[in-house]
């Protein structure tokens, strides 16, 4: 069963305008813990945000927030005032709390910035 | 603080041969998780290496394997290649090993090609 799922495979904004990525997921684990990663052509993963299960507050790092609603099961990245070099491949990813500390990634959103 | 860093960068091989990559993880982490992802998907989870031992593995096939050194560095070992192999294989490193705030801290990746 997947356990996250990103429904938009390419996304589209304007230069300095908000963008939200979507991210679902399924678990049934209590403790967990989401991230998006952001993959550039050149294909390293850089971490962008955290989001914990039992965190009360969403997650916000400078341009980048996490629309978390736990009982929908939806973990969505917020990326304010687009830039040109926010275009690449968006992942989203799970950790459960049992065992190690392995990661499910979704498919990924291809977002574009436009001029 | 030095990065992830991996080599090859790239690296072209012919069915049935094996290929080695290799890893260093970030200064201070003391756990590595490898990742095989195709094109146009998300990365899947191969196995992680915590002190030296394997400490969780995804689905595939015993001809992955690994190593890890006592300088946290590892490998990743694929004998008897096969055309589906054909992938960036990424590394990671964190912290520690089952903590689920840690982030994983990926590497530049690995491209290989099999022909």
């Amino acid at each position: 069963a997947q356990k996250i799922t990103q429904t938009q495979p390419g996304m589209f904004v304007q230069e300095k305008e908000a963008v939200t990525l979507d991210c679902t997921y399924d678990t049934s684990d209590p403790s967990y813990g989401l991230f998006w990663y952001k993959q550039p052509s050149s294909g390293e993963m850089i971490f962008l945000i955290y989001q914990g299960s039992y965190d009360q507050q969403n997650a916000t790092e400078g341009r980048y927030s996490l629309n978390f609603q736990k009982a929908r099961k939806s973990a969505n990245l917020v990326i304010s005032a687009s830039q040109l070099g926010d275009s690449a491949m968006y992942f989203c990813a799970m950790r459960e709390g049992r065992g190690y500390s392995r990661l499910t990634f979704g498919e990924g959103t291809q977002l574009t910035v436009n001029p | 603080e030095t990065g992830v860093t991996q080599s090859p960068t790239h690296l072209i091989k012919t069915r049935g041969q094996q290929v080695t990559l290799r890893c260093s993880s970030q200064s201070g982490h003391n756990t590595v998780s490898w990742y095989q992802q195709a094109l146009g998907q998300g990365p899947q989870f191969i196995f992680q290496y915590y002190r030296e031992e394997e400490n969780g593995r995804g689905n595939f096939p015993p001809r992955f394997s690994g190593l890890q050194f006592p300088n946290y560095s590892s490998e990743l070992n694929v004998n008897a290649l096969e055309l589906d192999d054909s992938a960036l294989y990424l590394c990671a490193s964190s912290p520690r090993r089952s903590a689920l705030t840690d982030t994983q801290y990926f590497g530049p990746g690995t491209r290989l090609t099999v022909l």
